[in-house]
């Protein structure tokens, strides 16, 4: 029962360089979403896509792009790193007739230096 | 637009009194609202929910809350707080269409102390 897996839990990268943060889930989700989590701010959607080929931006996606190509993978890429970018990321997803049983990875902690 | 706001940053108690963490909400919809709790370090869980049942929500570790229309809260209590309750909370909202994102308040600190 692994439900929303995110790779890697820590990452260091310096200003400029890239990287892809993975999400994946084995409970057959449509909806899937990138939340940030920044102190004293709560969590703010990214990105989020509504089923495999479809994905749509969220309150803050500016540097970051999404792919869905599959029901179990969401990445997030992040291009051209900048330290406003250190922050805690969160997957999560959810499914129609699930009664809201939204799931949430364990977060993958970045700092960008 | 659906919105909410947590009324305190931070809250103190001590072991064994009453806790209470203050949300409002702005829905044009008849929302859903969650309470997730956070563990220093750790991801989210889900406290309770509430989806149009019962106004008075039942979830884990003795925590209740209660959706008031008229008053547009949606407040988490415990009558006994346990040190193991110090943590992040977040009061959540969500229109009712499933999938749809869940918009998050700022989260209120818990601290007990013994």
């Amino acid at each position: 029962n692994a439900g929303v897996t995110q790779t890697p839990k820590f990452r260091i990268l310096k200003i400029g360089q890239s990287m892809t943060l993975q999400c994946a889930q084995d409970m057959n989700h449509n909806y899937m979403y990138w939340y940030r989590q920044d102190p004293g701010m709560g969590l703010k959607l990214i990105y989020y896509s509504v089923g495999a080929g479809i994905t749509d931006k969220g309150e803050v996606p500016n540097g970051y792009n999404v792919s869905r190509s599959t029901t179990e993978d969401f990445p997030l890429r992040l291009e051209l790193a900048a330290p406003s970018q250190t922050s805690v990321y969160f997957c999560a997803s959810t499914t129609r007739g699930d009664n809201y049983g939204y799931t949430f990875g364990s977060g993958t902690r970045l700092t960008v230096v | 637009a659906q919105s909410v706001t947590q009324l305190d940053s931070h809250v103190s108690v001590s072991e064994g009194t009453p806790v209470l963490l203050r949300c409002n909400y702005s829905s044009s919809y008849s929302p859903s609202l969650f309470w997730y709790v956070q563990h220093p370090n750790k991801g989210l869980q889900l406290l309770l929910k509430y989806t149009s049942a019962a106004t008075l929500v039942k979830g884990i570790n003795g925590f209740e809350a209660e959706f008031k229309k008229s008053e547009t809260s949606f407040h988490l209590t415990k009558p006994s707080a346990h040190m193991s309750d110090a943590a992040e909370y977040f009061c959540v909202v969500s229109p009712p269409q499933a999938g749809t994102a869940l918009i998050f308040g700022k989260g209120t600190t818990l601290s007990v102390s013994s």
